[in-house]
C-alpha cells in the first residue's frame, strides 16, 4: 500500500458514456498527478495540481477534465472517449512538485477500456 | 526524440540469476535526475532510487545496485540473486529541472520474469 488509492480499478465505457476516476491520497501531499499509461507507449504525464491549482496540462484533449477540490482528492472526468484512450491511468501525489526532491507515490491505476 | 531508453523489452531469468536492466538517456542538461521505478502485478510504481547528475557514485541496496556512468549516458540497475518477487515492469526517467521541473520522462520500461 503506497497510501494512494483509486477508484475504480477497472471501467468499461462506451464512447457516448460520461465517467469519472477518483484518487485519494492518504499521505498529507500537496500535489497530486494524472499519468496515462497505454500499452504502446511509454509513461505519459497529463495534469498536475499543487494545493489545488493545476499547474501543468501536458496537451491533453478536452475529453478528460481534471478537477482538484483538494489537496487530498483528484478527480479525471471522462466523456466522449475513443477507443485509443483506453489504458491505464495512474495517480500519483508527491509532498511538493520539485522532483529534484519529492518522491512522487503512484496508486494502483484504474485500468479504462472505451468500446 | 526518445530520452530514455530502455532496450530490453523483456527479460526472463532463472531465480538466484543476477540480472542488470539497462537505461540509457539523453539530455543536454548538467543538472538532471534519473529514477528507477518497479511496477508489480498490482499496478502501481514503486519508486527505488533517485541519482542527480553530479552524483556518480554507485549505490548499492541490498540486492539492488545502481551503475550511473556519464560518459556512456546510463543508468544500469542490477539484481542480484534473483527472486520471483523481482518480477515486475521496471522503468527508468529522466527528470530535466531546467525544462520542466513537473515532468519524468520515462522509458518504455522492461519487464522481467524470474521464474523458480
Amino acid at each position: 500500500e503506497t497510501g494512494v488509492t483509486q477508484t475504480p480499478r477497472h471501467l468499461v465505457m462506451g464512447m457516448t458514456n460520461k465517467k469519472s476516476l477518483k484518487c485519494e491520497q492518504h499521505l498529507g501531499h500537496n500535489a497530486m498527478y494524472w499519468y496515462k499509461q497505454s500499452a504502446k507507449k511509454p509513461l505519459e504525464l497529463m495534469f498536475v495540481y499543487n494545493f489545488k491549482e493545476q499547474t501543468e496540462n501536458n496537451s491533453v484533449p478536452s475529453r478528460f477534465s481534471p478537477e482538484c477540490p483538494n489537496s487530498s482528492h483528484l478527480f479525471l472526468h471522462l466523456h466522449t472517449l475513443q477507443p485509443e484512450d483506453s489504458a491505464l491511468y495512474l495517480c500519483a501525489s508527491s509532498i511538493g512538485t520539485a522532483l529534484s526532491t519529492d518522491t512522487q507515490y503512484f496508486g494502483p491505476g484504474t485500468r479504462l477500456t472505451v468500446l | 526524440a526518445q530520452k530514455v531508453t530502455q532496450a530490453q523489452t523483456e527479460i526472463s531469468v532463472v531465480e538466484k540469476e543476477d540480472v542488470t536492466l539497462d537505461c540509457v538517456y539523453e539530455t543536454r542538461d548538467t543538472t538532471y535526475y534519473l529514477f528507477w521505478y518497479k511496477q508489480p502485478p498490482s499496478g502501481e510504481l514503486v519508486f527505488l532510487i533517485r541519482r542527480n547528475s553530479f552524483d556518480e557514485q554507485n549505490e548499492i541496496s541490498g540486492r539492488y545496485s545502481w551503475n550511473f556512468q556519464k560518459s556512456t549516458s546510463s543508468f544500469n540497475f542490477t539484481i542480484t540473486a534473483s527472486q520471483v518477487v523481482d518480477s515486475a515492469v521496471y522503468f527508468c526517467a529522466l527528470s530535466e529541472p531546467s525544462y520542466n521541473n513537473n515532468d519524468m520522462r520515462f522509458g518504455a520500461g522492461t519487464r522481467l520474469t524470474v521464474k523458480p
